[in-house]
C-alpha cells in the first residue's frame, strides 16, 4: 500500500509559470512533511518542509501549502526556471521512518 | 562540512553474487537509512541504523542486511543478488532520525546485477 501518492507524474511548464505538485497521505501519524528534489545523477536534496500544525510554509519561490483535513499537500514553485528542471519528491514521516511519493519529472521550458 | 558518501558510485555484479555498499554519513550525525531507488517503485526505505542499532526496517527480504560501526558509518550488504536488485541505492544520514532530524543523502550507489 502506497503511503504517499503524488501527482502529476511528469509536468511541462514554461519559463515564468508556476509548477505545482501535489501529494496525498492516509497516516494521520505523519508529523512531517519534506520535498526533495533530485537531479541526474544525484541524490535527492531537501528542498522545504512542513509540520502539520503549519498551512503553508514560503522560502524564496518555494511554497507548501498544507491541508490537514484533507490530508494533502502540495509545493508552488513560482516563477519556474530551466533550472528548476528535476524530479521532485513529497515524502511524510512518522518518528524515523520516511515515505516517499513516487516522484514528478518537471521540464521547465525556456 | 563534507556531505554523505558512498562508494563505490557504480557495481556491476552478476547474478548469485554478494555486493557490500558503504556510505559515511555527515560528521556528528548518527543516523543511517538507507533506501533503494527504481524507475518503477521509486524510494523504497530499506532499513535505518542508530548508534550500531538497527531502529527500522523496511519490506525487503533478509538478503539485504546492513550494520553500522562506532564511528557511524555503515555498510549494506546483498547476498545471491537477483536481477530486479539492479536499482540506484542511496544512503542518509541525519542528526538523531525522526522528525526533527532531516534526512541528507549522498549521491547513491548504482548497482546493475547482469
Amino acid at each position: 500500500q502506497q503511503q504517499v501518492k503524488q501527482s502529476p507524474q511528469s509536468l511541462i511548464v514554461q519559463k515564468g509559470g508556476i509548477s505545482i505538485i501535489n501529494c496525498a497521505y492516509e497516516n494521520t501519524a505523519f508529523d512531517y512533511f519534506p520535498w526533495y528534489q533530485q537531479f541526474p545523477g544525484k541524490g535527492p536534496a531537501l528542498l522545504i518542509a512542513i509540520r502539520p500544525d503549519v498551512s503553508e510554509k514560503k522560502e524564496g519561490r518555494f511554497t507548501i501549502s498544507f491541508n490537514k483535513s484533507a490530508k494533502q499537500f502540495s509545493l508552488h514553485i513560482m516563477d519556474s526556471q530551466p533550472g528548476d528542471s528535476a524530479t521532485y519528491f513529497c515524502a511524510a514521516s512518522n518518528f524515523n521512518k520516511f515515505y516517499f511519493g513516487s516522484g514528478t519529472k518537471l521540464n521547465v521550458k525556456p | 562540512k563534507a556531505g554523505v558518501t558512498q562508494t563505490p558510485r557504480y557495481l556491476i555484479k552478476t547474478r548469485g553474487q554478494q555486493v557490500t555498499l558503504s556510505c559515511s554519513p555527515i560528521s556528528g550525525h548518527r543516523s543511517v537509512s538507507w533506501y533503494q531507488q527504481t524507475p518503477g517503485q521509486g524510494l523504497q526505505f530499506l532499513f535505518e541504523y542508530f548508534s550500531e542499532t538497527q531502529r527500522n526496517k523496511g519490506n525487503f527480504p533478509g538478503r539485504f542486511s546492513g550494520r553500522q560501526f562506532s564511528n557511524s558509518r555503515s555498510e549494506m550488504n546483498v547476498s545471491t543478488l537477483e536481477l530486479g536488485d539492479s536499482a540506484l541505492y542511496l544512503c542518509a544520514s541525519s542528526l538523531a532520525g525522526g522528525s526533527n532530524s532531516p534526512l541528507h543523502f549522498g549521491n547513491g550507489t548504482r548497482l546493475t546485477v547482469t
